[in-house]
């Protein structure tokens, strides 16, 4: 069974640039969420990928995009980089029709300067 | 709007002394409530259900709907539990798995 992984590990960018991440589903899961770690807090919900779709988002602005592929991958895309982004993005998966927990990847460090 | 409240940022505990780690959540529907575990290094990974009422590496966690909390229990702590932990939260009648997580408690196990 291969697990979530994520690329790339770490990120520098500057501030109003554009980032993407990638995020690789665990073997048989369908659904991919994406979430924001900062120092010292718990992982925030961005937004989960269902078929495709957005389907469900939590309180980040649009600039924060996503999209998932058929192989069920997935992408976080964020435009107009601010300092306050700067933070552990966290890649999710679990398997839609059975509720059985999600599973996370490594994460990307993302620093903006 | 979902909260889960971890209240301890920081807790240590000797070796071989029971470990309680505190978990308050506040939502008026019906939650689903689970504990992540972060070692050193390791990625985040799901250590308890409570929907699954079992026991994980000697952990033990109860749902009390009545106090709304789900703590964290192990009456014997193990050097190898030192790592961070997170409750968090999943609410059961919307359409996704959105997770709320509380802030984390940092659990150190004193030799």
């Amino acid at each position: 069974e291969t697990g979530v992984t994520q690329s790339p590990t770490h990120l520098i960018k500057t501030r109003g640039q554009q980032v993407t991440l990638r995020c690789s589903s665990q073997s048989g899961h369908n659904t991919v969420s994406w979430y924001q770690q900062a120092l010292g807090q718990g992982p925030q919900f961005i937004f989960q990928y269902y078929r495709e779709e957005e389907n469900g988002r939590g309180n980040f602005p649009p600039r924060f995009s996503g999209l998932q592929f058929p192989n069920y991958s997935s992408e976080l895309n964020v435009n107009a980089l601010e300092l306050d982004d700067s933070a552990l993005y966290l890649c999710a998966t679990s398997r839609w029709e059975r509720a059985s927990g999600q599973y996370f990847g490594p994460g990307t460090r993302l620093t903006v300067t | 709007a979902q909260r889960v409240t971890q209240p301890e940022k920081l807790l240590s505990v000797f070796k071989g002394a029971p470990v309680e780690l505190k978990c308050n959540y506040s939502y008026s529907g019906s939650p689903e409530l689970f504990w992540y575990v972060q070692y050193s290094r390791q990625r985040l990974q799901l250590l308890l259900r409570h929907i699954s009422r079992e026991s994980i590496k000697g952990f033990t966690a109860d749902l009390n709907k009545g106090e709304t909390s789900f703590h964290l229990k192990k009456p014997f702590a193990q050097e190898e539990d030192s790592a961070m932990y997170y409750c968090a939260l999943r609410m059961t009648n919307f359409g996704n798995e959105k997770l709320t997580f509380g802030t984390g408690t940092r659990l150190t196990i004193i030799p």
